[in-house]
């Protein structure tokens, strides 16, 4: 079974720029997660997909930033314009619906906006 | 507010036995999470808590106290491979909300 794949693995962007990036989780998990790392500070959650639907986005910093998951696959979060506190690493996670706890993770996107 | 507490760094020696500590002060409890990550790399489960006591698993146990908001992750006979971070993570809700608060994980150097 192939795991949570993230892309890109890396990103560089000039600020004001748009970034998007994408996650591909484990294929049948309806739950579909966002957290983002900041050098030097804890994982954050941004928000959490049931299927096409948000379930929570209490974490999302601002308006611009864009999550999607058309289809209930995959999902797309879209950064427009970047900011310089916008860098980090954005990991994603999937899970099926009731069927348990553990959240499976993918490797992340390392975002550096300069 | 949400915190969750750990060491930053530990160190032990190969084939020894470690305990990372985490507390957490959260504003409801459903649940207490370990992840394992190497540098670069996705962060994988170690373990799930939601009931006091110890959970063992191989090598690797986990122990809960709701009243004390204290968990621990003990770690036998070390192998080099084990040098990682060490994530605590609470899940502060039940039901359909499954976001997790995290503490900023315990970097653990295995020496030879």
């Amino acid at each position: 079974e192939a795991g949570v794949t993230q892309f890109p693995s890396h990103s560089v962007i000039e600020k004001g720029q748009t970034v998007t990036l994408r996650c591909d989780p484990i294929s049948g998990h309806d739950n579909l997660y966002w957290y983002r790392r900041v050098m030097g500070k804890e994982i954050k959650f941004l928000l959490h997909f049931v299927k096409e639907s948000k379930q929570d986005e209490s974490g999302m910093p601002n308006n611009r930033f864009l999550a999607e998951r058309t289809g209930g696959t995959y999902s797309t979060l879209k950064v427009q314009p970047a900011e310089l506190e916008d860098s980090g690493v954005y990991f994603c996670a999937s899970n099926h619906q009731g069927a348990g706890y553990e959240q499976y993770f993918g490797p992340g996107t390392r975002l550096t906006v300069t | 507010g949400q915190n969750i507490d750990q060491p930053t760094e530990m160190t032990a020696t190969e084939g020894a036995i470690v305990q990372i500590n985490c507390t957490y002060q959260t504003s409801g409890f459903n649940g207490l999470f370990w992840y394992q990550q190497h540098a670069g790399e996705a962060p994988t489960f170690l373990s799930y808590n939601v009931l006091d006591g110890l959970e063992e698993k191989g090598r690797f146990s986990s122990f809960l106290s709701r009243s004390k908001g204290y968990s621990y992750l003990l770690l036998k006979e070390l192998q080099m491979k084990d040098s990682a971070s060490y994530l605590c993570a609470v899940r502060d809700r039940a039901g359909n909300n499954r976001k997790l608060i995290w503490g900023l994980g315990t970097s653990l150097a295995v020496n030879p």
